[in-house]
């Protein structure tokens, strides 16, 4: 079975650029999540998707991060614009929402702001 | 609101040695409790869980148990190998329809040969 993907896995970019991630869940998983882990730190939630809607957004900092899953299947998170302390990983992560509470990661975009 | 406190790292260990990584938490209600790995390059992966009260956890060779009246969810691991370096995340999900997971810190393992 195939796991989460995302793209790119790195990405450098100048302050008050945009920047905009992909992440492919694993077939038939109905939930989504976006989480940002600074440096140091565990990975805090951004936005969870069940299906193509929204269940929590309520740490998206959402004056300049916006995120969308249409269709219910791959999603797309942007930073516009970004700022210095966006610099971080960006996880995906999806689950089946049978399975209970495991989730699965994909690798991670690390993102450098300049 | 919810909350979990790991064991500051790094920790370096020698192979075949003990292993414990600390992990307390603060929730309402029962939460589910997670300890997650990172290996370097790769994504976090579940790595074992415990979703009640006494509850032990176990994969791998690590165990972690679910002490509800110290608030606590530490891992252990009886002998350590080289492969086991990696970042371990404690977390907790506190329940209800949403699955929605609170991260400790991390802790940085390295076992040396």
């Amino acid at each position: 079975e195939a796991g989460v993907a995302q793209s790119p896995r790195y990405k450098i970019i100048e302050k008050r650029q945009s920047v905009a991630f992909w992440c492919n869940p694993i077939s038939g998983h109905a939930t989504l999540y976006w989480y940002q882990q600074i440096l140091g730190q565990g990975p805090k939630l951004l936005i969870q998707f069940q299906n193509n809607g929204v269940v929590d957004d309520s740490q998206l900092p959402k004056d300049r991060f916006s995120a969308e899953r249409l269709k219910g299947v791959d999603s797309t998170l942007k930073i516009q614009p970004a700022k210095l302390e966006d610099s971080a990983v960006y996880l995906c992560a999806s689950s089946p929402r049978t399975s209970g509470n495991e989730q699965f990661f994909g690798p991670g975009t690390r993102l450098t702001v300049l | 609101g919810n909350s979990v406190t790991q064991m500051e790292g790094p920790v370096t260990l020698s192979e075949e040695a003990f292993l414990t990584i600390n992990c307390t938490y603060t929730a309402t209600g029962y939460p589910s409790l997670f300890w997650y790995v990172q290996y370097p390059g790769e994504g976090l992966q579940l790595l074992l869980k415990a979703t009640k009260a006494d509850d032990k956890g176990s994969n791998k060779g690590f165990e972690a148990t679910y002490r509800k009246e110290t608030t606590s969810f530490h891992l252990e691991k009886g002998s350590v190998q080289v492969s086991d370096s990696a970042v371990y995340f404690c977390a907790l999900d506190s329940g209800g329809s949403n699955y929605k997971l609170t991260f400790g810190k991390g802790t940085l393992l390295t076992v040396n040969p």
